[in-house]
């Protein structure tokens, strides 16, 4: 089916490991996001990308890295997992003007 | 800084009654897209209805509507004949980009309001 996959969908981390949190979409999509969700901060942006090759921060960088050379992927990288980081991460694609379509999030415990 | 602000951090219906959710935002653009999200237990999002700020009409989604305010900068998402299944956290979301060009910007999100269905 059409969409946006991320994985995985369940993490733990000790704190100074670095992990990757894949996310692939089949729909052509230019632009896709990485949010990360946590209790009364609602979604808040971590990085985005406008097409392969160009990527920009959003609101909350610091920890976090990303690349997009194709169309289709976009991961995210944590450097050195801090407790800081324990979250709820959505990746999510969209093409201009229109709604995101989200992944179905990664749960991730940093210890 | 373009913001949105949900100001209902709860909100509980009775089950077949209607029910409307508030959200307002910031902007000094005029073309505009915004958006309402249901978040439910199983924490996926899912859209549920879009509006186009150069649009006067409101926008219909079955049982979901909205008011959509310009001037105001306000933009309420109703929703009628309440099911269980509606129960969940609601998201109301702001996007720059206008039909005519504007700003490559990305969706900013409210803080959420959760809604709950009494049977």
């Amino acid at each position: 089916n059409a969409g946006v996959t991320q994985t995985p969908k369940f993490q733990v981390l000790k704190t100074g490991q670095s992990m990757t949190l894949q996310c692939a979409q089949d729909m052509n999509h230019e632009y896709m996001s990485w949010y990360r969700q946590d209790p009364g901060m609602g979604l808040r942006l971590i990085h985005y990308s406008v097409g392969a090759g160009i990527t920009d921060q959003g609101e909350v960088p610091n920890g976090y890295n990303v690349s997009r050379s194709t169309t289709e992927d976009f991961p995210l990288r944590l450097l050195s997992a801090a407790p800081s980081q324990t979250s709820v991460y959505f990746c999510a694609s969209r093409t201009r003007g229109g709604g995101y379509t989200f992944g179905s999030g990664t749960r991730l415990t940093v210890v | 800084a373009q913001t949105v602000t949900q100001s209902q951090p709860e909100m509980s219906v009775q089950e077949a009654e209607t029910v409307t959710l508030s959200c307002t935002y910031d902007t000094s653009e005029s073309d505009y897209y915004l958006f309402w999200y249901k978040q439910p237990p199983s924490r996926q999002m899912i859209l549920v209805i879009r509006q186009e700020a150069y649009k006067q009409q409101n926008a219909t989604e079955n049982r979901f509507s909205v008011n959509f305010q310009k001037a105001a900068k306000s933009f309420s998402l109703k929703i009628s004949d309440s099911q269980l299944g509606d129960a969940a956290m609601y998201f109301c979301a702001y996007n720059p980009e206008g039909n005519y060009g504007g700003s490559q910007g990305n969706l900013i999100f409210g803080k959420g309001t959760k809604l709950s269905v009494k049977p």
